[in-house]
């Protein structure tokens, strides 16, 4: 298998703040990495997908100013939650592709859990 | 039409018992085929992967594979209480990943 790890694994903050949550595939190269939310007891809902050195690909719906994707390096993309709020509180889940299973092969990470007061 | 479709249970299953998942897709152009397993409050995490018409095994799991008919199967051998979580189906299709809703898999002693 292929091991990604996010920071932080939970998060409290206040409204109007802003978020920063890394994702890192540890000892495989991802030239593409995902980013999920998942709502309780509801399904995983793609947010973007973020390709190394280009711009991510925002899932409709999905405020690109709000949610700030960079894919500086094969193996770190970075969600940064602007300006928070209660509504944005959620589990967010990142995962990249590749490793020695396969390029479709999606390995996640630990998700981070976001609470906005 | 989901591109993914599974029963979202629960399916209750005995101890040692097997547990039979399915999932149908509707892109007939897909190629890749995933089962991930979601325990309550974690990230999903790859179970097994397939690619080719058929069974593939793998330990107490087993993945079969129908592209005529488009679906793939999950198949939990031996059955334990740590199985108990939601299981996922995933087809590559369209360039991503799609998820179904999953199916919740309840293992009782």
């Amino acid at each position: 298998g292929a091991v990604v790890s996010q920071h932080p694994s939970r998060v409290i903050c206040k409204s109007g703040t802003s978020v920063k949550i890394e994702c890192r595939s540890l000892d495989f190269q991802a030239t593409t990495m995902f980013w999920y939310r998942q709502f309780p007891k509801q399904s995983l809902m793609l947010m973007a997908t973020s390709n190394e050195g280009s711009k991510a690909t925002y899932e409709q719906g999905v405020e690109k100013d709000k949610f700030l994707i960079n894919h500086a390096s094969l193996t770190l993309s970075t969600l940064t939650v602007t300006s928070a709020h209660p509504e944005d509180s959620s589990f967010y889940i990142c995962s990249a592709r590749g490793g020695r299973d396969g390029t479709d092969t999606q390995y996640f990470g630990p998700g981070t859990r976001l609470t906005v007061l | 039409q989901k591109e993914v479709e599974q029963n979202s249970g629960p399916l209750s299953v005995p101890e040692g018992a097997i547990a039979s998942l399915n999932c149908t897709y509707s892109d007939r152009g897909s190629q890749s085929f995933f089962w991930y397993r979601q325990y309550s409050g974690k990230s999903p995490e790859l179970i097994m992967f397939i690619y080719s018409n058929g069974d593939k095994e793998d330990g107490r799991f087993t993945a079969q594979l129908n592209k005529a008919s488009q679906y793939v199967s999950l198949l939990i051998r031996d059955s334990q209480p740590s199985d108990s979580a939601t299981y996922l189906c995933a087809v590559y299709s369209w360039g991503k990943l799609q998820f179904g809703a999953g199916t919740q898999v309840v293992v009782t002693p």
